[in-house]
């Protein structure tokens, strides 16, 4: 993912509106994204993943989109809640057992 | 069930004193690694190991040692703590080393500063 400095990048969203979260992610060899959701003061938690040979992939009011041919990853959060709000990283595998992630963006649900 | 213990939950340290971040997973994993979080910015691989006894680099090694006796334990080591190692530390684990990787089990963090 791609490093945005000293200040995390921002959505804000009303309660039950959908979000989407951007990743842009920066090797054409990866072959495994993951999203991770980070509450405050609490380890990231793996939200939803998706391997290199396919392009969406749907769990529980999160979908998560692949297009490889731009290197850009996206998370969909329907009916957003409260309990959404947090940071959420996205996360490339470039293989040889390292995951590396985007520097994040904070969702800031109003209610 | 535990998943992914991290001690101590906060530090402070002078500099150049040493200390020792500890790691333990109950989950039989083989995959363990350290990242380290500053304001702003995402996660940065550390080190990290595949199994007992093998370690490895990550994005940024330099002032941290780790090893791995054991398949539970995987301890971060700072020999000579410095100002620029104030961070947040989090510990993470998955269950196989496969090279498609896997998802990672987080530990609740050590928040590190270093005077």
């Amino acid at each position: 993912g791609e490093s945005v400095g000293l200040h995390l990048p921002t959505l804000s969203v009303q309660e039950g509106d959908n979000s989407i979260i951007n990743c842009a992610y920066s090797n054409s060899a990866s072959d495994y994204f993951i999203w991770y959701k980070q509450e405050s003061g609490k380890g990231p938690q793996f939200i939803i993943d998706i391997r290199s040979n396919m392009d969406k992939r749907q769990g529980q009011r999160v979908t998560v989109l692949l297009n490889k041919t731009v290197k850009h990853l996206s998370l969909q959060i329907a009916a957003t809640q409260p309990g959404d709000s947090a940071v959420y990283f996205c996360a490339e595998n470039t293989g040889g057992f390292k995951t590396i992630f985007g520097a994040g963006t904070r969702l800031f649900v109003k209610a | 069930n535990a998943g992914v213990t991290q001690t101590p939950k906060f530090q402070v340290l002078k500099t150049g004193q040493s200390m020792t971040l500890q790691c333990a997973q109950d989950m039989n994993h083989e995959y363990m690694s350290w990242y380290r979080q500053d304001p702003g910015m995402g996660l940065r691989l550390i080190h990290y190991s595949v199994g007992a006894g093998i370690t490895d680099q990550g994005e940024v090694p330099n002032g941290y040692n780790v090893s791995r006796s054991t398949t539970e334990d995987f301890p971060l080591r700072l020999l000579s703590a410095a100002p620029s190692q104030t961070s947040v530390y989090f510990c993470a684990s998955s269950l196989t080393a496969s090279t498609t990787n896997e998802k990672l089990f987080f530990g609740s963090g050590t928040q590190l500063s270093v005077l």
